[in-house]
């Protein structure tokens, strides 16, 4: 089967910088990705991870562990605009695309 | 491209009715995916298919539930009969296929903006 955990809730000050981790069981595997969600509005994709290592892009970085099942979302010079739902996704070895509950991110002045 | 489109974008039914959600994918994608979306469980995949085949819809809650994708520019979620318990943002998305790592392939999945539905 497929299991991917988040945590539930994080809160952070404008301009630090925050970590999201996600941890996951998966019948094969075909990347990681994670995606942001604000309120009412779909999922939007951020980063996709399928060899081991850091992914930088911009203020975003994401790092992937297949060995450990483990990703995170490292997002760096917060600002308001952040405040979102962050989702860890991963694709099994059957395109099967699964998504954990989320991780909501609160950043505050 | 346009986007995923989806249809309607609200949708408020009485318990019992049938209800039927559209989706449109991004033209060239070979996979589309039917997710519904609470507080409580966050985004459960229901039904996933490959070149208008369904290959895994272990997520369909119920009999009342089903889902077409009679070509690949189309698909159809219906939930019949509908009940509250139903109420929830129903997405659809698309994507590529997932090819072998070694081709370093981006495969995101789009989504589309969703479908409220409420069922009284």
């Amino acid at each position: 089967g497929q299991n991917i955990d988040q945590p539930t809730e994080m809160t952070a000050t404008e301009g630090a910088i925050v970590q999201i981790n996600c941890t996951y069981q998966t019948s094969g595997f075909n990347g990681l990705f994670w995606y942001q969600q604000h309120a009412g509005e779909a999922p939007t994709f951020l980063s996709y991870n399928v060899l081991d290592g850091l992914e930088e892009k911009g203020r975003f970085s994401s790092f992937l562990s297949r060995s450990k099942g483990y990703s995170y979302l490292l997002l760096k010079e917060l600002q308001m605009k952040d405040s979102a739902s962050y989702l860890c996704a991963v694709r099994g070895n059957t395109d099967k695309l699964i998504f954990g509950t989320g991780t909501r991110l609160q950043v505050f002045p | 491209d346009a986007g995923v489109i989806q249809s309607p974008r609200h949708e408020v039914t009485e318990m019992g009715q049938e209800v039927t959600l559209r989706c449109k994918p991004i033209s060239g994608h070979d996979y589309l995916f039917w997710y519904r979306q609470t507080m409580m469980r966050g985004l459960e995949l229901l039904i996933y298919f490959n070149n208008n085949v369904p290959i895994d819809d272990s997520g369909m809650p119920e009999d009342r539930f089903s889902a077409k994708m009679p070509n690949a520019s189309f698909s159809t979620l219906k939930i019949q009969p509908s009940e509250p318990r139903d109420s929830a943002v129903y997405f659809c998305a698309s994507s590529l296929r997932g090819l072998d790592p070694q081709h370093f392939m981006n495969t995101e999945a789009f989504f589309g903006q969703g479908t409220r539905l409420t069922v009284v």
